[in-house]
């Protein structure tokens, strides 16, 4: 079992769409959480980290389940330039390592 | 505020060959990681290098050393080529203070044919 697992994708969604995306990590040790956005070809930012509260930073919506290892973004009226691939990103405690998933691409149409 | 800095943008090598790789880090940041990021796959940790020691090392052989200077600059360099490391190369810096806070160059892509 890979330690990050995202849904495969692609996502087309039409602008103003709402869309979500899940994530399951495998390792109970995980302690820290993360979602990133990467462009084509362009390196990956940090969009926000996922706190066990569940935060919002504008449209975009993050929550965490730990019983289940299981992590989610929403994103609410879909812009164009949401157009991305969005990644899921895992810290064990006492390690330095980030740890991807393989990316969601979401393609957000006219 | 300059950002983390790579070079060269691209480059392409014969199998076999060594390459090396270079990183500046963000201004105040002390600690660089890097990455490597095969064509549709997410990036996978190599190491990470703070106080010019490598202080933890991911899932990849010998061939992938690395350094870091006093300046916190560092380097990548890769031994014997293979045509699987054709990949983005990706270098991300932080404090060093548990500060998950990285931030990522804009990579160099290698080709290996």
């Amino acid at each position: 079992r890979k330690e990050v697992e995202q849904d495969p994708g692609p996502f087309n969604v039409p602008e103003g769409a709402t869309v979500a995306f899940n994530c399951t990590y495998s390792n109970s040790a995980s302690q820290s959480f993360f979602w990133y956005r990467q462009d084509c070809r362009k390196e990956p930012k940090l969009l926000m980290s996922v706190y066990s509260s569940g935060n919002e930073d504008g449209r975009f919506t993050a929550q965490l389940n730990r019983a289940s290892q299981y992590i989610s973004l929403l994103i609410r009226d879909s812009k164009l330039s949401d157009s991305a691939t969005y990644l899921c990103v895992v810290n064990l405690g006492g390690s330095y390592q980030l740890t991807f998933g393989k990316g969601t691409k979401l393609s957000v149409i006219p | 505020d300059a950002g983390v800095t790579q070079s060269p943008t691209h480059l392409i090598k014969t199998r076999g060959q060594q390459v090396t790789l270079r990183c500046s880090p963000k201004s105040g940041h002390d600690t660089v990681s890097w990455y490597q990021q095969a064509l549709g796959q997410g990036p996978q940790f190599i190491f990470q290098y703070y106080e010019e020691e490598e202080r933890q090392r991911g899932n990849f052989p010998d061939r992938f050393s690395g350094h870091q200077f006093p300046n916190y600059s560092s380097e990548l360099n890769v031994n014997a080529l293979l045509l699987g490391d054709s990949a983005l190369y990706l270098c991300a810096s932080s404090g060093q203070q548990g500060d998950y806070g990285y931030t990522f160059g804009s990579g160099t892509r290698l080709t290996v044919v």
